[in-house]
């Protein structure tokens, strides 16, 4: 069974940085490409990055694009999002979302981020 | 490419037939999924590429369209169903997703 499990959330101030972390488990983690996907308290969902299998090609969302960046460590079978920058509006719940071909078919549970003085 | 849904709010009873739309801004083929999210819980896939369903939903939920215009029915509306459904698109990044649709 497939499990994701993320880390590294909390608070922070305007302007401070978090790393978050997803711990995958029951799957060959270098054969998926991974994405972080973010709600903000009492909205829809957002994607945030994208990166491949071999960590060679990533993608972010243009609200996080130069802030946040995507990585993976697969002998660590982890993901990363390295969150610099951050604002008030970076507040939410950030998911780890495994994709297969076209569609996220496992989720973590998420960690809450709340950026705030 | 921006996603639609409509409506974004939905009442229904037990039993009804529920329908959700999704527009895409432009084509994206059939590369589109549908989920379901309650309350305090990570999202859960339905269905993707528009019209496989994942495997353990139940048959129930059904997704049709292609290009621009696709549609989520659930034949008959059962206690567990009552959350918020999103579209996505994956044809293209930034991948995006629609504002969700509460069936409440």
């Amino acid at each position: 069974e497939v499990q994701l499990v993320e880390s590294g959330g909390g608070l922070v101030q305007p302007g401070g940085s978090l790393r978050l972390s997803c711990a995958a488990s029951g799957l060959n983690f270098r054969n998926y490409a991974m994405n972080w996907v973010r709600q903000a308290p009492g909205k829809g969902l957002e994607w945030v990055a994208g990166i491949g299998g071999s960590g060679d090609s990533t993608d972010h969302a243009d609200s996080v694009k130069g802030r946040f960046t995507i990585s993976r460590d697969n002998w660590k079978n982890t993901l990363y999002l390295q969150m610099e920058s951050l604002r008030a509006e970076d507040t939410a719940v950030y998911y780890c979302a495994k994709r297969t071909a076209w569609q996220f078919d496992s989720w973590g549970q998420g960690t809450l981020v709340t950026v705030s003085s | 490419i921006q996603l639609t849904q409509s409506p974004s709010f939905l009442s229904a009873s037990v039993g009804d037939r529920v329908t959700i739309t999704c527009r895409a801004s432009r084509g994206i083929s059939n590369y589109l999924a549908w989920y379901q999210q309650k309350p305090g819980k990570a999202p859960k896939l339905l269905i993707y590429v528009a019209s496989t369903l994942q495997s353990g939903v139940p048959s129930r939920f059904s997704g049709s369209g292609s290009g621009t215009e696709f549609t989520l029915t659930i034949s008959s509306l059962q206690p567990e169903d009552f959350a918020t459904y999103y579209c996505q698109q994956l044809d293209s990044y930034p991948l995006t997703f629609g504002g969700g649709t509460k069936v409440e």
